[in-house]
């Protein structure tokens, strides 16, 4: 099946600084990425849509100068949490979408294991 | 945006039926589907439904649309400790977007 690999999986930054995510299609091509970010008992919450070539698509109310999404190719995209702090905190979490599927769903996205980003 | 809604915890058990309930609010939305989330690990698509159907039968699971009232469930049939997990309702439209419930905690006792 479709595998999704995010790295690292675990991450502790310095207030401060920045932390790259990347985000890799395995075994099949994706043209869409997607960041979603995750509290404690809270739902996935979409960040931005990625389309590889292009510029990412943020969701309202998130940064796109804190958030950089690079989707450089078709198993390849990255999160890089700018100048971060303790509220950057959370558990990220990204999913491709391959090409339009004649099988359904046909906009099934697959998900990565997240990454665990603690911010001191 | 979409909200969709689903009670946070469920207790059951193993051998007993469970059921866990989602709500949506928006109408156009075209397939619904349940992830689950185990502990440190990534979403895994459960199964799901299409608009355009009420009912949906895979092994032990079974999951019901009721699109008039906007409401989905997915019962695990003779629920084993496997299943402990976080369910996850989402829907989606014609943008391809998911839009995710909270989450649902379900336990499961011997």
């Amino acid at each position: 099946g479709a595998v999704v690999s995010q790295h690292p999986s675990r991450v502790i930054c310095k207030s401060g600084t920045s932390v790259k995510i990347e985000c890799r299609s395995l075994d099949f091509q994706a043209t869409t990425m997607f960041w979603y970010r995750q509290f404690p008992k809270q739902s996935l919450m979409l960040m931005a849509t990625s389309n590889e070539g292009s510029k990412a698509t943020y969701e309202q109310g998130v940064e796109k100068d804190k958030f950089l999404i690079n989707h450089a190719s078709l198993t390849l995209s990255t999160l890089t949490v700018t100048s971060a702090h303790p509220e950057d905190s959370s558990f990220y979490i990204c999913s491709a979408q391959p090409p339009t599927s004649a099988t359904p769903p046909a906009n099934e996205q697959f998900f990565g294991p997240g990454t665990r980003l603690t911010v001191l | 945006g979409e909200d969709v809604e689903q009670s946070l915890f469920l207790s059951v058990r193993e051998g007993d039926s469970s059921v866990i309930n989602c709500t949506y609010t928006d109408s156009s939305s075209t397939y619904l589907y349940w992830y689950k989330q185990e502990p440190g690990a990534g979403l895994q698509l459960l199964t799901y439904i299409f608009s355009n159907m009420d009912m949906k039968q895979d092994q032990r699971l079974t999951v019901l649309l009721n699109k008039k009232d906007k409401h989905l469930s997915l019962r695990i049939a003779d629920t084993q400790t496997g299943d402990s997990a976080i369910y996850f309702c989402a829907v989606s439209s014609n943008d391809y977007k998911l839009s995710f419930g909270a989450g649902t905690t379900v336990t499961v006792r011997a």
